[in-house]
């Protein structure tokens, strides 16, 4: 069965900081798709990031970064430079069940970022 | 191009009631996908729907239920209502499924009293 782990409930920084948001996943799957989204307070999870299994190549996007290690079933994404608008929670999210090409996502317990002046 | 529209937002049932909600997908999107969303378990699966027929299903007890109409909307019930099912019903929707991105509506805040 799939799992992702989240170990850091809340994490509080002061803007301007780096911040980088930890997840572990598990699964027996080869091809599976890891994603980051963003929940603030209006409560809609906004997409933020999608890697396939077959791709380790580690990218930037803006103030976006992420680090995905197959090796530590590891799916890591960094904030830089962050700002208040950044203060939401944060989950990760497995899918990998593709019979019949089903879309459903296993999702972490999340992490609450806190950016404040 | 309009986002994933969930009605109604707030909701407020007696418990033994039942409920439904909906769901508008993104226009074109025909996978239509709903989460329950509590603070104890977190973010659950519930059900998936593409073309009308349940692809995938949660492990929930069966008073929960969805359809998917022609037009790609989708509706969940709820019967028999209990007071753990007090949560944020979340939909979303993508355009092929299986490991596409998915787009989520704004929830639908059920409260059981």
């Amino acid at each position: 069965a799939q799992k992702v782990t989240q170990a850091q409930t809340e994490i509080s920084v002061v803007e301007k900081e780096d911040v980088t948001l930890d997840c572990v996943y598990e699964t027996r799957d080869t091809t599976y798709y890891l994603f980051w989204y963003k929940q603030p307070p209006s409560g809609e999870l906004v997409f933020l990031i999608r890697r396939n299994s077959f791709d380790e190549q580690n990218e930037i996007s803006g103030r976006y970064s992420w680090n995905f290690q197959k090796s530590t079933s590891s799916f890591n994404f960094t904030i830089t430079a962050s700002q208040v608008v950044d203060s939401a929670v944060y989950f990760c999210a497995l899918s990998d069940d593709f019979t019949g090409g089903g879309n459903k996502l296993t999702f972490g317990t999340g992490t609450q970022l806190k950016v404040e002046l | 191009k309009a986002g994933v529209t969930q009605t109604p937002r707030y909701l407020i049932k007696t418990r033994g009631q039942q409920v439904t909600l909906s769901c508008s997908p993104i226009s074109g999107h025909r996978s239509v996908s709903w989460y329950q969303q509590t603070p104890g378990q977190g973010l659950q699966f519930l059900f998936e729907y593409f073309s009308e027929t349940q692809r995938n299903k949660g492990n929930f007890p069966g008073r929960f239920s969805g359809r998917q109409f022609s037009n790609s909307r989708s509706e969940m019930n709820v019967s028999t209502l209990e007071l753990g099912d007090s949560a944020l019903y979340l939909c979303a929707s993508s355009f092929v499924g299986g490991g596409g991105e998915a787009f989520f509506g704004q929830g639908t805040r059920l409260t059981v009293v």
